[in-house]
C-alpha cells in the first residue's frame, strides 16, 4: 500500500485566489511527522510546512496553511492569494516513527503540479 | 552559510560508465540522506549515512550502487556501470540531528540530474 497518495496530477488556480493541494497517508504509527515540499522548474526541493502527528493546532507557514484530519489521514495543503510564483511540484511527504532514533527517512508521494493562471 | 551543495548539476553518461554524484552537507551536518527521484515520480529513499557510516541503506539497490561519507570531504553516491534506468535525479538531503521527533528539518540540495545515453 502506498504510504502516500496525492490524487491530482495537475491543478490549476486563478491567481489571487485559493488553492487546495490533497494529501492522505497509511501508517500504523502513532507518532509521525507530515511535510510538504515546493519544487520548481529549475528542481531544488524547497521546505513549505511541517505537520507533527501530536499538534493539535493546524500548521501555518505564511500564505500555507496545513489542513490536518488525523482520524482521515488526511494533510491537506491550502496556499492562499495564489501567486505566479507558486507554479510547481508540490510534494507531500511522511516521517513515519517505527524508529525511535536513527534510521528514519521521508516517504513522498507522486506529487501535484499547481498551474497558476494569470 | 551555504545550503546543501551538490555537483555537478548534470551528469552524462554512457551505458558501462560510472557515475560519481557529490554531496557537501550544510556545515554542522554530520547526518546525509540520498534520495533518487524518477520522471514524473516522488523521491524515493536510497541510503541514509553518517560521518563514516552507512545506517540504513535498504532503498538502494544491491548492486552496481555504493554510497560512502568519510570523515573530511563530501558524501559520495557512485553507480557503477550505469544503464538507461540509473537516469534520474538524485537527491541529498542533510540534518544536524537523526530524521524524527526531535530533529524534523531537513535541508535538500538541488539535485545531480544524472543521463544515461
Amino acid at each position: 500500500a502506498q504510504k502516500i497518495t496525492q490524487t491530482q496530477p495537475g491543478m490549476f488556480v486563478q491567481e489571487k485566489e485559493a488553492v487546495t493541494l490533497d494529501c492522505t497517508y497509511d501508517t500504523s504509527d502513532q507518532s509521525y511527522g507530515l511535510f510538504w515540499y515546493k519544487q520548481p522548474s529549475s528542481g531544488e526541493m524547497i521546505f513549505l510546512i511541517y505537520q507533527g502527528s501530536y499538534d493539535e493546532q493546524n500548521a501555518t507557514e505564511g500564505r500555507y496553511s496545513l489542513n490536518f484530519q488525523k482520524a482521515r489521514k488526511s494533510a491537506n495543503l491550502v496556499i492562499s492569494a495564489s501567486q505566479l510564483g507558486d507554479s510547481a511540484m508540490y510534494f507531500c511527504a511522511m516521517r513515519e516513527g517505527r524508529r525511535a532514533t536513527g534510521a528514519n527517512n521521508l516517504f513522498f508521494g507522486t506529487g501535484t503540479r499547481l498551474t497558476v493562471i494569470p | 552559510n551555504a545550503g546543501v551543495m551538490q555537483n555537478p548539476r548534470h551528469l552524462v553518461r554512457r551505458r558501462g560508465q560510472e557515475a560519481r554524484l557529490r554531496c557537501s552537507p550544510m556545515k554542522g551536518h554530520s547526518h546525509v540522506y540520498w534520495y533518487r527521484q524518477l520522471p514524473e515520480e516522488g523521491l524515493k529513499f536510497m541510503v541514509y549515512l553518517q560521518k563514516e557510516n552507512i545506517i540504513d541503506e535498504s532503498g538502494m539497490p544491491k548492486e552496481r550502487f555504493s554510497a560512502e561519507f568519510p570523515k573530511e570531504g563530501p558524501s559520495i553516491l557512485r553507480i557503477q556501470q550505469v544503464v538507461r534506468g540509473d537516469s534520474a535525479a538524485y537527491f541529498c538531503a542533510s540534518s544536524p540531528l537523526p530524521l524524527g521527533p526531535v530533529n524534523e528539518k531537513l535541508f535538500f540540495g538541488s539535485g545531480t540530474q544524472l543521463s544515461v545515453l
